[in-house]
């Protein structure tokens, strides 16, 4: 049974472009989580998603940032406009429905903005 | 808002030693996960702990709940280099239905000498 998928692992942005972050569920499970983590610092909640459903996203900054998770493919995580602020390492988690919340991570992407 | 401290922030101790990280919050938390960390990698889930002063145990970890579900220890026996990784304690709040974003702790890196 495959883990979380994130691709890419690396990206490269300038400043004003757009990034692309994609997460792939484990299989069966029906719940997607975003967490940022900072240079040095520790993981912080993004967004929760289920299929086609914005469940939570009191952790997503109030511009440029959006996520969404439609019925067929996988989670996406957008932010246009990048700024050097921006530059962290993206986790995605999914999780079964009601299984002591147990949370699974994919391997990260770490975006850069030059 | 729900703080979790973890202490101490940095580990380093010889191949063969005991030690004990501890994870703090003056909140309660419906379930307490741990999960370690390597450079470049997302957080692995170790265990996830749910009752109030439930020990489980992996292996020569030890994983404790606090009996007020408000604190958590990991204690290693007989550490090896390979425990060697960033610690991460993560709390999940007392659920309203549909709010399940997970609260991370400060981390511990912990650093075992062969």
């Amino acid at each position: 049974n495959a883990g979380v998928m994130q691709n890419p692992r690396h990206l490269v942005r300038r400043r004003g472009q757009e990034a692309r972050l994609r997460c792939s569920p484990m299989k069966g499970h029906s719940h997607v989580y975003w967490y940022r983590q900072l240079p040095e610092e520790g993981l912080k909640f993004m967004v929760y998603l289920q299929k086609e459903n914005i469940i939570d996203e009191s952790g997503m900054p109030k511009e440029r940032f959006s996520a969404e998770f439609p019925k067929e493919g996988p989670s996406i995580l957008r932010i246009q406009q990048v700024v050097r602020g921006d530059s962290a390492a993206y986790f995605c988690a999914s999780s079964p429905l009601r299984s002591n919340n147990e949370q699974f991570f994919g391997p990260g992407t770490r975006l850069t903005v030059l | 808002t729900q703080l979790l401290e973890q202490s101490p922030q940095f580990l380093s101790i010889q191949e063969g030693e005991n030690l004990t990280v501890y994870c703090n919050s003056s909140s309660v938390f419906s379930s307490l996960q741990w999960y370690r960390q390597e450079p470049g990698e997302g957080p692995v889930l170790l265990v996830t702990v749910v009752t109030g002063g439930e020990v489980k145990k992996l292996k020569r970890l030890t994983f404790q709940f606090g009996d007020a579900r408000k604190d958590s220890s990991l204690h290693i026996t007989a550490a090896q280099p390979g425990d060697t990784g960033l610690y991460l304690c993560a709390g999940l709040p007392i659920s309203n239905f549909g709010n399940e974003k997970l609260t991370f702790g400060t981390g511990t890196r912990l650093t075992i000498i062969p």
